[in-house]
């Protein structure tokens, strides 16, 4: 299977602040990927869908504004928390879909704390 | 809409017990079933899927059959070894709707103790 990874696997930022994590496909070119934000013992929320070279398609309740993504290429797919507060503090995991239909590969996360 | 319902945790077995997760779905149209494992501190991974009514997908020791009369997908693997310690999440996904969209269960945090 494809193998993702995202970078910075773990950050603690003031609050008022931005923060970028990037995604990364090491060995397959990814025209969709996908920005879940987890809470503690709690399932995936999926944020957003990052289509390469177009606009990201937020889940209803997710500000787009606040939580900016950017699908440049097709190994690379950023998320940037603007004007980070406490309350956006999580672990946030990209995946991507495969090429097969029932294929969608995960990155390792990443722990944003918001201080 | 869709929805995954798996069992509350925790799940606190000994080693070599036998282990039943259980997890049931609503569907839209006609959902591929899968099961994801979580380590601390890291990503999700596929533990075994199934894309159709009766597959049983396995891997690893553990297996999940595909019920649609029953709408479930439950885990079960016959003796657990502490590695297997992580949160397991059911998920779903219609290929048809939703842009193929997953959906999750809130995970069963599974501890075995030695």
């Amino acid at each position: 299977g494809a193998v993702v990874s995202q970078h910075p696997s773990w950050v603690i930022c003031k609050s008022g602040t931005s923060v970028k994590i990037e995604c990364r496909s090491l060995d397959f070119q990814a025209t969709t990927m996908f920005w879940y934000r987890q809470f503690p013992k709690k399932s995936l929320m999926l944020m957003a869908t990052s289509n390469e070279g177009s606009k990201a398609t937020y889940e209803q309740g997710v500000e787009k504004d606040k939580f900016l993504i950017n699908h440049a290429s097709l190994t690379l797919s950023t998320l940037t928390v603007t004007s980070a507060h406490p309350e956006d503090s999580s672990f946030y995991i990209c995946s991507l879909r495969g090429t097969g239909a029932y294929e969608q590969y995960f990155g390792p996360g990443t722990r944003l704390t918001v201080t | 809409g869709n929805s995954v319902t798996q069992m509350e945790g925790p799940v606190t077995l000994s080693e070599e017990a036998f282990l039943t997760i259980n997890c049931t779905y609503t569907a839209t149209g006609y959902p591929s079933l899968f099961w994801y494992v979580q380590y601390p501190g890291e990503g999700l991974q596929l533990l075994l899927k199934a894309t159709k009514a009766d597959d049983k997908g396995s891997n690893k020791g553990f297996e999940a059959t595909y019920r649609k009369e029953t709408t479930s997908f439950h885990l079960e693997k016959g003796s657990v070894q502490v590695s297997d310690s992580a949160v397991y999440f059911c998920a779903l996904r219609v290929l048809e709707t939703n842009a193929g969209k997953s959906t999750f269960g809130d995970g069963t945090t599974l501890t075995v103790k030695p």
